[in-house]
Protein backbone atom coordinates (compact mmCIF):
# COMPACT_ATOMS: atom_id res chain seq x y z
CA UNK A 1 0.00 0.00 0.00
CA UNK A 2 1.15 3.30 -0.60
CA UNK A 3 2.25 5.65 2.35
CA UNK A 4 4.32 8.34 3.89
CA UNK A 5 5.88 8.30 6.94
CA UNK A 6 6.88 11.34 8.84
CA UNK A 7 8.83 10.00 12.06
CA UNK A 8 9.61 13.47 13.39
CA UNK A 9 5.93 14.89 14.87
CA UNK A 10 7.69 18.14 16.95
CA UNK A 11 11.40 19.30 16.20
CA UNK A 12 12.41 21.98 17.81
CA UNK A 13 15.95 24.01 16.38
CA UNK A 14 17.68 27.11 17.51
CA UNK A 15 17.52 29.85 15.08
CA UNK A 16 20.51 29.57 12.60
CA UNK A 17 20.35 25.86 13.08
CA UNK A 18 20.94 23.64 9.97
CA UNK A 19 17.39 21.42 9.71
CA UNK A 20 16.37 18.28 8.19
CA UNK A 21 13.14 17.34 8.20
CA UNK A 22 12.50 13.27 7.50
CA UNK A 23 10.18 11.58 5.23
CA UNK A 24 9.84 8.19 4.08
CA UNK A 25 7.37 6.96 1.57
CA UNK A 26 5.88 2.99 -0.11
CA UNK A 27 5.28 3.52 -3.54
CA UNK A 28 5.83 0.45 -6.53
CA UNK A 29 6.49 2.83 -9.36
CA UNK A 30 8.83 5.97 -9.55
CA UNK A 31 7.39 8.39 -6.99
CA UNK A 32 6.54 11.72 -7.37
CA UNK A 33 7.12 13.83 -4.24
CA UNK A 34 6.35 16.78 -2.42
CA UNK A 35 7.30 19.25 0.15
CA UNK A 36 4.91 21.43 1.07
CA UNK A 37 4.40 24.18 4.51
CA UNK A 38 1.74 25.57 6.60
CA UNK A 39 1.73 28.47 8.42
CA UNK A 40 -0.55 28.75 11.45
CA UNK A 41 -4.36 29.65 10.40
CA UNK A 42 -2.78 29.50 6.54
CA UNK A 43 -3.16 27.07 3.76
CA UNK A 44 -0.20 24.93 2.33
CA UNK A 45 2.57 26.71 0.17
CA UNK A 46 4.35 24.17 -1.92
CA UNK A 47 8.40 24.34 -1.04
CA UNK A 48 9.56 21.89 -3.69
CA UNK A 49 8.84 18.84 -5.71
CA UNK A 50 11.08 15.77 -7.58
CA UNK A 51 9.56 14.01 -10.58
CA UNK A 52 12.75 12.67 -12.63
CA UNK A 53 16.36 13.61 -12.57
CA UNK A 54 18.54 15.13 -10.17
CA UNK A 55 17.78 13.83 -7.08
CA UNK A 56 19.16 16.92 -5.13
CA UNK A 57 16.08 19.38 -6.04
CA UNK A 58 15.62 22.79 -4.48
CA UNK A 59 13.05 25.15 -3.58
CA UNK A 60 11.62 28.08 -2.18
CA UNK A 61 13.06 29.92 0.76
CA UNK A 62 16.05 28.22 1.00
CA UNK A 63 14.65 24.75 1.72
CA UNK A 64 16.14 21.57 -0.67
CA UNK A 65 15.37 18.06 -0.27
CA UNK A 66 17.32 14.74 -1.81
CA UNK A 67 14.99 12.01 -2.92
CA UNK A 68 17.27 8.49 -2.23
CA UNK A 69 16.05 5.89 -4.49
CA UNK A 70 17.59 2.82 -1.64
CA UNK A 71 16.26 4.29 1.60
CA UNK A 72 12.75 5.34 0.32
CA UNK A 73 13.34 8.95 1.66
CA UNK A 74 12.97 12.43 0.92
CA UNK A 75 14.27 14.50 3.66
CA UNK A 76 14.23 18.10 3.55
CA UNK A 77 16.86 20.25 4.74
CA UNK A 78 18.22 24.04 5.30
CA UNK A 79 21.59 25.17 5.99
CA UNK A 80 20.79 28.04 8.90
CA UNK A 81 16.69 28.14 9.60
CA UNK A 82 14.82 31.25 10.31
CA UNK A 83 12.40 31.93 13.30
CA UNK A 84 9.71 32.63 10.53
CA UNK A 85 9.94 28.97 9.40
CA UNK A 86 8.22 27.64 12.04
CA UNK A 87 5.18 26.04 10.59
CA UNK A 88 3.70 22.54 9.74
CA UNK A 89 5.29 20.72 7.02
CA UNK A 90 4.04 18.22 4.89
CA UNK A 91 5.55 15.57 2.71
CA UNK A 92 3.34 13.78 0.00
CA UNK A 93 3.45 11.42 -2.84
CA UNK A 94 1.66 11.62 -5.73
CA UNK A 95 -0.91 8.02 -5.74
CA UNK A 96 -3.55 7.11 -8.12
CA UNK A 97 -6.35 8.51 -9.14
CA UNK A 98 -4.93 12.19 -9.07
CA UNK A 99 -5.02 12.48 -5.17
CA UNK A 100 -1.67 12.73 -3.11
CA UNK A 101 -0.67 10.55 0.03
CA UNK A 102 0.01 12.60 2.68
CA UNK A 103 2.54 12.12 5.97
CA UNK A 104 0.99 13.42 9.36
CA UNK A 105 3.42 16.56 9.34
CA UNK A 106 5.70 17.57 11.45
CA UNK A 107 5.94 20.69 13.57
CA UNK A 108 8.73 23.05 13.51
CA UNK A 109 9.29 25.38 16.21
CA UNK A 110 12.37 27.82 15.99
CA UNK A 111 13.66 29.24 19.28
CA UNK A 112 15.38 33.00 19.18
CA UNK B 1 -2.05 33.25 -13.39
CA UNK B 2 -4.13 30.61 -11.23
CA UNK B 3 -5.49 31.89 -8.05
CA UNK B 4 -8.16 30.00 -5.68
CA UNK B 5 -10.25 31.69 -3.56
CA UNK B 6 -12.03 29.77 -0.29
CA UNK B 7 -14.66 31.25 2.00
CA UNK B 8 -15.49 32.48 4.42
CA UNK B 9 -12.08 32.47 6.11
CA UNK B 10 -14.10 31.87 10.50
CA UNK B 11 -17.62 30.57 10.43
CA UNK B 12 -18.90 29.61 13.68
CA UNK B 13 -22.43 27.37 13.65
CA UNK B 14 -24.60 25.83 16.32
CA UNK B 15 -25.17 22.12 16.16
CA UNK B 16 -27.24 20.95 14.01
CA UNK B 17 -27.30 23.81 11.27
CA UNK B 18 -26.63 23.88 7.73
CA UNK B 19 -23.44 24.26 6.27
CA UNK B 20 -22.19 25.81 3.00
CA UNK B 21 -18.53 26.76 2.13
CA UNK B 22 -17.49 27.53 -1.45
CA UNK B 23 -14.47 27.36 -3.47
CA UNK B 24 -13.89 29.10 -6.70
CA UNK B 25 -10.55 28.70 -9.18
CA UNK B 26 -9.40 31.39 -11.75
CA UNK B 27 -7.02 31.01 -14.54
CA UNK B 28 -7.66 27.62 -15.46
CA UNK B 29 -10.15 24.93 -16.91
CA UNK B 30 -11.51 22.10 -15.81
CA UNK B 31 -9.21 21.51 -12.56
CA UNK B 32 -9.54 18.90 -10.71
CA UNK B 33 -10.53 19.55 -7.46
CA UNK B 34 -10.37 18.91 -3.45
CA UNK B 35 -11.77 19.41 -0.11
CA UNK B 36 -9.69 18.55 2.82
CA UNK B 37 -10.25 18.71 6.18
CA UNK B 38 -7.72 19.08 9.23
CA UNK B 39 -7.98 18.44 12.34
CA UNK B 40 -5.59 19.37 15.41
CA UNK B 41 -2.58 17.23 15.14
CA UNK B 42 -4.04 14.42 12.31
CA UNK B 43 -2.68 16.10 9.28
CA UNK B 44 -4.73 16.37 6.39
CA UNK B 45 -7.94 13.75 5.74
CA UNK B 46 -9.19 14.09 1.61
CA UNK B 47 -12.78 14.11 1.87
CA UNK B 48 -14.15 14.50 -1.51
CA UNK B 49 -12.59 15.23 -5.11
CA UNK B 50 -13.96 16.39 -8.45
CA UNK B 51 -12.27 15.97 -11.63
CA UNK B 52 -15.13 17.79 -13.84
CA UNK B 53 -18.90 19.07 -13.28
CA UNK B 54 -20.78 16.74 -11.43
CA UNK B 55 -17.82 14.38 -10.85
CA UNK B 56 -17.80 13.67 -7.10
CA UNK B 57 -15.75 10.87 -5.43
CA UNK B 58 -16.29 10.81 -1.51
CA UNK B 59 -13.54 9.08 0.19
CA UNK B 60 -14.86 8.61 3.34
CA UNK B 61 -18.35 8.07 4.64
CA UNK B 62 -19.22 11.27 6.89
CA UNK B 63 -22.32 13.81 7.31
CA UNK B 64 -20.89 16.05 4.54
CA UNK B 65 -21.41 16.12 0.39
CA UNK B 66 -20.03 18.10 -2.16
CA UNK B 67 -20.90 19.41 -5.20
CA UNK B 68 -19.61 21.24 -8.42
CA UNK B 69 -22.10 23.30 -9.85
CA UNK B 70 -19.70 24.77 -12.19
CA UNK B 71 -16.42 23.84 -13.96
CA UNK B 72 -14.55 26.00 -11.26
CA UNK B 73 -16.40 25.79 -8.20
CA UNK B 74 -16.27 23.70 -5.84
CA UNK B 75 -18.85 23.40 -2.45
CA UNK B 76 -18.83 21.64 0.59
CA UNK B 77 -22.02 21.13 2.33
CA UNK B 78 -24.00 19.57 5.35
CA UNK B 79 -27.62 19.61 6.13
CA UNK B 80 -27.35 19.27 9.77
CA UNK B 81 -23.49 20.09 11.32
CA UNK B 82 -22.07 17.70 14.25
CA UNK B 83 -19.54 18.76 16.92
CA UNK B 84 -17.20 16.54 15.02
CA UNK B 85 -17.37 18.74 12.23
CA UNK B 86 -15.56 21.26 13.90
CA UNK B 87 -11.89 21.77 11.97
CA UNK B 88 -9.82 23.25 9.46
CA UNK B 89 -11.40 22.97 5.79
CA UNK B 90 -8.99 23.60 2.83
CA UNK B 91 -9.70 23.56 -0.87
CA UNK B 92 -7.23 22.50 -3.39
CA UNK B 93 -6.99 22.14 -6.97
CA UNK B 94 -4.44 20.91 -9.56
CA UNK B 95 -3.95 20.81 -13.21
CA UNK B 96 -5.58 18.75 -15.62
CA UNK B 97 -4.06 16.19 -17.51
CA UNK B 98 -0.68 16.71 -15.79
CA UNK B 99 0.38 13.06 -16.06
CA UNK B 100 -0.26 12.18 -12.93
CA UNK B 101 2.03 14.78 -11.44
CA UNK B 102 -0.63 15.82 -9.14
CA UNK B 103 0.78 19.24 -7.77
CA UNK B 104 -1.90 20.57 -5.98
CA UNK B 105 -2.60 24.50 -4.55
CA UNK B 106 -4.16 25.20 -1.66
CA UNK B 107 -6.84 28.25 -0.65
CA UNK B 108 -6.42 29.48 2.63
CA UNK B 109 -8.86 27.52 4.49
CA UNK B 110 -11.73 27.76 6.42
CA UNK B 111 -12.04 27.42 10.49
CA UNK B 112 -15.44 25.93 11.26
CA UNK B 113 -16.12 25.93 14.95
CA UNK B 114 -19.55 23.81 15.73
CA UNK B 115 -20.85 25.23 18.98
Amino acid sequence: AQSVTQPDIHITVSEGASLELRCNYSYGATPYLFWYVQSPGQGLQLLLKYFSGDTLVQGIKGFEAEFKRSQSSFNLRKPSVHWSDAAEYFCGVAGNNRKLIWGLGTSLAVNP
Amino acid sequence: SQTIHQWPATLVQPVGSPLSLECTVEGTSNPNLYWYRQAAGRGLQLLFYSVGIGQISSEVPQNLSASRPQDRQFILSSKKLLLSDSGFYLCAWSPPGDRGLNIQYFGAGTRLSVL
